[in-house]
Protein backbone atom coordinates (compact mmCIF):
# COMPACT_ATOMS: atom_id res chain seq x y z
CA UNK A 1 0.00 0.00 0.00
CA UNK A 2 0.97 3.11 -0.87
CA UNK A 3 1.56 5.79 1.99
CA UNK A 4 -0.09 8.62 0.43
CA UNK A 5 -2.90 7.57 -2.13
CA UNK A 6 -5.16 9.70 -4.05
CA UNK A 7 -7.92 9.62 -6.37
CA UNK A 8 -6.07 9.57 -9.37
CA UNK A 9 -8.29 12.12 -11.25
CA UNK A 10 -8.99 13.99 -13.69
CA UNK A 11 -11.64 15.44 -12.43
CA UNK A 12 -13.12 18.21 -15.08
CA UNK A 13 -16.15 20.14 -13.58
CA UNK A 14 -17.73 23.06 -15.27
CA UNK A 15 -17.70 26.09 -13.68
CA UNK A 16 -20.32 26.67 -10.09
CA UNK A 17 -19.69 22.75 -9.72
CA UNK A 18 -18.89 21.14 -6.32
CA UNK A 19 -16.08 18.72 -6.34
CA UNK A 20 -14.68 16.60 -3.24
CA UNK A 21 -11.29 15.25 -3.34
CA UNK A 22 -10.02 12.10 -1.20
CA UNK A 23 -6.73 10.87 0.09
CA UNK A 24 -5.92 7.98 2.59
CA UNK A 25 -2.64 7.48 4.22
CA UNK A 26 -0.93 3.88 5.36
CA UNK A 27 0.62 5.55 8.49
CA UNK A 28 -1.69 5.83 11.72
CA UNK A 29 1.12 7.38 13.60
CA UNK A 30 0.80 10.59 11.23
CA UNK A 31 0.36 13.64 13.03
CA UNK A 32 -0.30 16.65 10.21
CA UNK A 33 -1.95 16.92 7.46
CA UNK A 34 -2.30 19.24 4.15
CA UNK A 35 -3.54 19.90 0.85
CA UNK A 36 -0.74 21.81 -1.62
CA UNK A 37 -1.79 23.07 -4.88
CA UNK A 38 0.44 22.77 -7.74
CA UNK A 39 -0.33 24.63 -11.43
CA UNK A 40 0.98 23.05 -14.08
CA UNK A 41 4.73 23.48 -14.16
CA UNK A 42 5.35 25.38 -11.29
CA UNK A 43 6.21 24.41 -7.69
CA UNK A 44 3.48 23.16 -4.96
CA UNK A 45 2.10 25.60 -2.52
CA UNK A 46 0.31 25.08 0.54
CA UNK A 47 -3.78 25.53 0.12
CA UNK A 48 -4.86 24.55 3.68
CA UNK A 49 -3.73 22.67 6.54
CA UNK A 50 -5.71 19.66 7.68
CA UNK A 51 -7.22 19.80 11.13
CA UNK A 52 -8.57 17.28 13.51
CA UNK A 53 -12.14 19.22 13.83
CA UNK A 54 -11.94 20.14 9.96
CA UNK A 55 -11.73 23.16 8.42
CA UNK A 56 -12.88 25.59 6.12
CA UNK A 57 -11.22 28.58 3.97
CA UNK A 58 -13.68 30.73 1.92
CA UNK A 59 -15.26 27.40 -0.60
CA UNK A 60 -12.74 25.08 0.33
CA UNK A 61 -13.59 22.59 3.10
CA UNK A 62 -10.68 20.05 4.40
CA UNK A 63 -11.71 17.14 6.80
CA UNK A 64 -10.05 14.53 8.62
CA UNK A 65 -11.01 10.99 9.33
CA UNK A 66 -8.08 9.48 11.42
CA UNK A 67 -10.36 5.94 12.30
CA UNK A 68 -10.38 5.57 8.75
CA UNK A 69 -6.85 7.61 7.83
CA UNK A 70 -8.66 9.58 4.88
CA UNK A 71 -8.71 13.10 4.21
CA UNK A 72 -10.79 15.22 1.94
CA UNK A 73 -10.72 18.26 0.12
CA UNK A 74 -14.34 20.22 -1.13
CA UNK A 75 -14.22 22.75 -3.38
CA UNK A 76 -17.30 24.44 -3.77
CA UNK A 77 -18.50 26.83 -6.33
CA UNK A 78 -15.38 25.82 -8.40
CA UNK A 79 -13.79 28.70 -10.64
CA UNK A 80 -12.17 28.71 -13.33
CA UNK A 81 -8.68 29.59 -11.51
CA UNK A 82 -9.22 26.26 -9.52
CA UNK A 83 -7.51 23.99 -12.15
CA UNK A 84 -4.73 22.56 -11.13
CA UNK A 85 -3.17 19.41 -9.36
CA UNK A 86 -4.03 18.98 -5.88
CA UNK A 87 -1.52 17.17 -3.69
CA UNK A 88 -2.71 15.68 -0.83
CA UNK A 89 0.49 15.63 2.30
CA UNK A 90 1.08 14.03 5.38
CA UNK A 91 3.92 14.60 8.22
CA UNK A 92 4.42 11.14 9.19
CA UNK A 93 7.43 12.06 11.93
CA UNK A 94 7.12 16.36 12.98
CA UNK A 95 10.27 16.15 14.30
CA UNK A 96 11.66 15.80 11.20
CA UNK A 97 9.15 16.78 8.78
CA UNK A 98 9.32 14.09 6.76
CA UNK A 99 5.88 15.06 4.67
CA UNK A 100 5.19 12.31 2.31
CA UNK A 101 3.11 13.31 -0.71
CA UNK A 102 0.62 11.79 -2.67
CA UNK A 103 1.02 11.64 -6.70
CA UNK A 104 -2.01 14.31 -7.16
CA UNK A 105 -5.59 14.81 -8.19
CA UNK A 106 -5.73 17.24 -11.50
CA UNK A 107 -8.55 19.30 -11.64
CA UNK A 108 -9.49 21.09 -14.58
CA UNK A 109 -12.59 23.91 -14.20
CA UNK A 110 -14.36 24.31 -17.61
CA UNK A 111 -16.64 27.21 -18.44
CA UNK B 1 10.65 38.79 -1.16
CA UNK B 2 13.17 36.07 -3.02
CA UNK B 3 12.16 33.06 -0.62
CA UNK B 4 13.82 29.46 -1.79
CA UNK B 5 15.69 30.27 -4.89
CA UNK B 6 16.95 27.59 -7.25
CA UNK B 7 19.77 27.45 -9.94
CA UNK B 8 19.91 26.67 -12.76
CA UNK B 9 16.00 25.91 -14.10
CA UNK B 10 16.93 24.18 -17.05
CA UNK B 11 19.91 21.67 -17.55
CA UNK B 12 20.72 19.14 -19.71
CA UNK B 13 23.43 16.91 -18.76
CA UNK B 14 24.81 13.40 -20.46
CA UNK B 15 25.12 10.30 -18.69
CA UNK B 16 27.94 10.32 -16.70
CA UNK B 17 28.36 14.44 -16.38
CA UNK B 18 28.02 15.89 -13.01
CA UNK B 19 26.59 18.96 -11.68
CA UNK B 20 25.42 20.45 -8.58
CA UNK B 21 21.73 22.02 -7.96
CA UNK B 22 21.84 25.26 -6.45
CA UNK B 23 19.46 26.08 -3.25
CA UNK B 24 19.46 29.38 -0.96
CA UNK B 25 16.71 30.38 0.84
CA UNK B 26 16.50 33.86 2.64
CA UNK B 27 13.96 33.21 5.44
CA UNK B 28 16.43 32.08 7.95
CA UNK B 29 14.93 28.25 8.02
CA UNK B 30 16.31 25.26 10.03
CA UNK B 31 15.22 22.84 7.50
CA UNK B 32 15.53 22.32 4.15
CA UNK B 33 14.86 19.22 1.49
CA UNK B 34 15.49 17.98 -2.06
CA UNK B 35 12.21 16.79 -3.67
CA UNK B 36 12.33 14.87 -7.12
CA UNK B 37 8.74 14.77 -9.20
CA UNK B 38 8.75 12.59 -12.03
CA UNK B 39 5.65 13.16 -14.52
CA UNK B 40 2.44 12.14 -12.69
CA UNK B 41 3.96 10.75 -9.97
CA UNK B 42 4.34 12.88 -6.52
CA UNK B 43 6.97 14.47 -5.03
CA UNK B 44 9.55 12.02 -3.36
CA UNK B 45 12.41 13.12 -0.79
CA UNK B 46 16.04 12.43 -1.62
CA UNK B 47 17.51 14.28 1.47
CA UNK B 48 16.80 16.85 3.94
CA UNK B 49 18.51 19.02 6.66
CA UNK B 50 17.37 19.86 9.85
CA UNK B 51 20.22 22.65 10.44
CA UNK B 52 23.60 23.59 9.36
CA UNK B 53 25.99 20.30 9.04
CA UNK B 54 22.95 18.08 9.51
CA UNK B 55 21.94 16.06 6.48
CA UNK B 56 19.96 12.91 6.37
CA UNK B 57 18.55 10.61 3.65
CA UNK B 58 15.05 10.55 2.50
CA UNK B 59 13.35 7.86 0.47
CA UNK B 60 15.52 7.72 -2.88
CA UNK B 61 18.73 9.26 -2.16
CA UNK B 62 20.76 6.98 -4.20
CA UNK B 63 22.79 8.78 -6.77
CA UNK B 64 22.90 12.15 -5.07
CA UNK B 65 24.51 14.14 -2.11
CA UNK B 66 23.72 16.77 -0.63
CA UNK B 67 26.27 19.41 1.87
CA UNK B 68 24.55 21.96 4.21
CA UNK B 69 27.59 23.90 5.26
CA UNK B 70 25.08 27.38 6.18
CA UNK B 71 21.69 27.70 7.00
CA UNK B 72 21.16 29.60 3.84
CA UNK B 73 22.27 27.25 1.80
CA UNK B 74 21.53 23.48 0.58
CA UNK B 75 22.96 22.18 -2.85
CA UNK B 76 22.38 18.86 -4.49
CA UNK B 77 25.29 17.14 -6.18
CA UNK B 78 24.57 14.45 -8.92
CA UNK B 79 28.27 12.75 -9.36
CA UNK B 80 27.83 10.27 -12.26
CA UNK B 81 24.28 11.01 -14.08
CA UNK B 82 21.65 8.82 -15.65
CA UNK B 83 18.73 8.48 -17.30
CA UNK B 84 16.66 7.18 -14.42
CA UNK B 85 17.53 10.73 -12.65
CA UNK B 86 15.66 12.91 -15.47
CA UNK B 87 12.80 14.79 -13.29
CA UNK B 88 11.89 17.91 -11.90
CA UNK B 89 14.07 19.12 -9.02
CA UNK B 90 12.51 21.09 -6.13
CA UNK B 91 14.27 22.42 -2.90
CA UNK B 92 11.99 23.39 0.06
CA UNK B 93 12.57 25.11 3.41
CA UNK B 94 10.49 25.12 6.59
CA UNK B 95 10.67 27.04 10.04
CA UNK B 96 10.95 24.04 12.09
CA UNK B 97 9.80 20.74 13.55
CA UNK B 98 6.40 20.73 14.78
CA UNK B 99 2.91 20.09 13.29
CA UNK B 100 1.27 22.05 10.78
CA UNK B 101 4.78 23.25 9.46
CA UNK B 102 4.09 24.86 5.94
CA UNK B 103 7.14 24.19 3.42
CA UNK B 104 7.85 26.68 1.13
CA UNK B 105 9.14 25.67 -2.46
CA UNK B 106 11.56 26.49 -4.83
CA UNK B 107 10.64 27.29 -8.60
CA UNK B 108 12.47 23.94 -9.13
CA UNK B 109 15.12 22.78 -11.67
CA UNK B 110 14.32 20.68 -15.00
CA UNK B 111 16.75 18.09 -15.25
CA UNK B 112 17.28 15.71 -18.52
CA UNK B 113 20.32 13.27 -18.37
CA UNK B 114 20.82 11.91 -22.44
Amino acid sequence: RKEVEQDPGPFNVPEGATVAFNCTYSNSASQSFFWYRQDCRKEPKLLMSVYSSGNEDGRFTAQLNRASQYISLLIRDSKLSDSATYLCVVNMDPWNNDMRFGAGTRLTVKP
Amino acid sequence: NAGVTQTPKFRILKIGQSMTLQCTQDMNHNYMYWYRQDPGMGLKLIYYSVGAGITDKGEVPNGYNVSRSTTEDFPLRLELAAPSQTSVYFCASSPGQGLNTEAFFGQGTRLTVV
